[in-house]
């Protein structure tokens, strides 16, 4: 059974229109991650919340925000979506931080967002 | 600086051959944690193993195998006896040990087993 849940798999979305992506988990991590993947290229960290506690990363456009109303969920909020935000973006958790106790990051199966 | 290369962009290998997939991590840190992730096709990215630097004992886990040399910063991946589902893009990633929790990834080998 998946742990790290991403709905939709697909999303279309038109240039500027706000699009949420969703993030759910069974595991009862305290870590969830959002990562932009392009093609061809490795995950990039956007941000995570560590419970409630939001980290941003440095590089993160401000188009980009978070909201994680429980332990289980955490969603993507696109404000403005432009083309360049074509892309697969993931879901991960962890129990604790990478870089704590060496804990994995287990990923969802992706949401592939185009931008027409 | 902490980095990770992955020099094979892409590898293609006829099944049931062998193949291995090279890591090669730069770190300053003196306690640092490898992984292995494989992306297939459809877009999820599978944990595969996970390697903290006190420990440089060797790993086989079926038809997987991986090899870490501290001495050479290498964290090199062996399929053995390859099969076509096998076939993925591999990401290599260093975790930091600093207040900053990214995973450093590398950028991947695609590798594509051929029947």
């Amino acid at each position: 059974d998946a742990m790290v849940i991403q709905n939709p798999r697909y999303q279309v979305t038109q240039f500027g229109k706000p699009v949420t992506l969703s993030c759910s988990q069974t595991l009862n991590h305290n870590v969830m991650y959002w990562y932009q993947q392009k093609s061809s290229q490795a995950p990039k960290l956007l941000f995570h919340y560590y419970d409630k506690d939001f980290n941003n990363e440095a590089d993160t456009p401000d188009n980009f925000q978070s909201r994680r109303p429980n332990t289980s969920f955490c969603f993507l909020d696109i404000r403005s979506p432009g083309l360049g935000d074509a892309a697969m973006y993931l879901c991960a958790t962890s129990r604790e931080r990478a870089g704590h106790s060496n804990q994995p990051q287990h990923f969802g199966d992706g949401t592939r967002l185009s931008i027409l | 600086a902490q980095k990770v290369t992955q020099a094979q962009t892409e590898i293609s290998v006829v099944e049931k051959e062998d193949v291995t997939l090279d890591c090669v991590y730069e770190t300053r840190d003196t306690t640092y944690y490898l992984f292995w992730y494989k992306q297939p096709p459809s877009g999820e990215l599978v944990f595969l193993i996970r390697r903290n630097s006190f420990d440089e004992q060797n790993e086989i886990s079926g038809r997987y195998s991986w090899n870490f040399q501290k001495s050479t910063s290498s964290f090199n991946f062996t399929i053995t006896a390859s099969q076509v589902v096998d076939s993925a893009v591999y990401f290599c990633a260093l975790s930091r040990m600093d207040s900053n929790y990214q995973l450093i990834w590398g950028a991947g080998t695609k590798l594509i087993i051929k029947p």
